[in-house]
C-alpha cells in the first residue's frame, strides 16, 4: 500500500537557518503530495502541494518539488524563523485529495531557536 | 472564516464508557475524516464519509464507529472505550473535487482511565 517516510524529530536550528525536511514516498499511481504544518494547539494546515512530476509547490518562503525519479518531496526553507517551529507532515494521496482522504506521514517536529 | 468545529478539546472517560465525538463543518463540504494522532506514528485515518449517511473504514477501524445524519456533522462513536483509544482526534473536512485540500479541526484529546 501507500506508505510516506519522512525524517524524525525534533529537528533543532537556529533562526535564519537553512532547513530540509526529508521526505520519500511509496505509491501504486500518479499521488498528489502535501506538506501540511501543525502549530502548537491547533489542527494540521495545507502549507502546500504538487499535484504531478517537476512541480514545485510553494507558500510562506517554503518550496518543495515533485521528483518522480527519485519518490520526494523535500521541504526547503531558506530563512527559518522562529514562528515556523511547528511540526510538518508530508502526505499524498492516490485519489487526488479526494474522497478517501491522505496517507501521511509521521511527522517533523521543528524547533528554531533565537 | 471557514471552519471546522470540534465540540471538545479535552475529554476524560472511564474504559467501558460509550464515547460521542462531535465534528461540524461549515463549507458545505462533502468529504468528512476522521483522524487519530499519536506521538511517533502521526495520523492515521479511521473513517471516511463523501455523503449524508456513507461511510468507509479507513486503515483502523476497529473498535470505531462513525454517523452521518447531515451534510455538516460527522460523529465519531467509541462503543466501549479502552486505554489504548487514548489519543488526539482529529476532524477533517474537503469538497468532492480531486487534489482539494483538507480542513482540520482543532482536535480533541481523549483519555480513557
Amino acid at each position: 500500500g501507500d506508505s510516506v517516510t519522512q525524517m524524525e524529530g525534533p529537528v533543532t536550528l537556529s533562526e535564519e537557518a537553512f532547513l530540509t525536511i526529508n521526505c520519500t514516498y511509496t505509491a501504486t499511481g500518479y499521488p498528489s503530495l502535501f506538506w501540511y504544518v501543525q502549530y502548537p494547539g491547533e489542527g494540521l494546515q495545507l502549507l502546500l502541494k504538487a499535484t504531478k512530476a517537476d512541480d514545485k509547490g510553494s507558500n510562506k518562503g517554503f518550496e518543495a518539488t515533485y521528483r518522480k525519479e527519485t519518490t520526494s518531496f523535500h521541504l526547503e526553507k531558506g530563512s527559518v524563523q522562529v514562528s515556523d517551529s511547528a511540526v510538518y507532515f508530508c502526505a499524498l494521496s492516490d485519489s487526488g485529495g479526494g474522497a478517501d482522504g491522505l496517507t501521511f506521514g509521521k511527522g517533523t517536529h521543528l524547533i528554531i531557536q533565537p | 472564516d471557514v471552519k471546522v468545529t470540534q465540540s471538545s478539546r479535552y475529554l476524560v472517560k472511564r474504559t467501558g464508557e460509550k464515547v460521542f465525538l462531535e465534528c461540524v463543518q461549515d463549507m458545505d463540504h462533502e468529504n468528512m475524516f476522521w483522524y487519530r494522532q499519536d506521538p511517533g506514528l502521526g495520523l492515521r485515518l479511521i473513517y471516511f464519509s463523501y455523503d449524508v449517511k456513507m461511510k468507509e473504514k479507513g486503515d483502523i477501524p476497529e473498535g470505531y464507529s462513525v454517523s452521518r445524519e447531515k451534510k455538516e456533522r460527522f460523529s465519531l462513536i467509541l462503543e466501549s472505550a479502552s486505554t489504548n483509544q487514548t489519543s488526539m482526534y482529529l476532524c477533517a473536512s474537503s469538497r468532492q473535487a480531486t487534489n482539494e485540500k483538507l480542513f482540520f479541526g482543532s482536535g480533541t484529546q481523549l483519555s480513557v482511565l
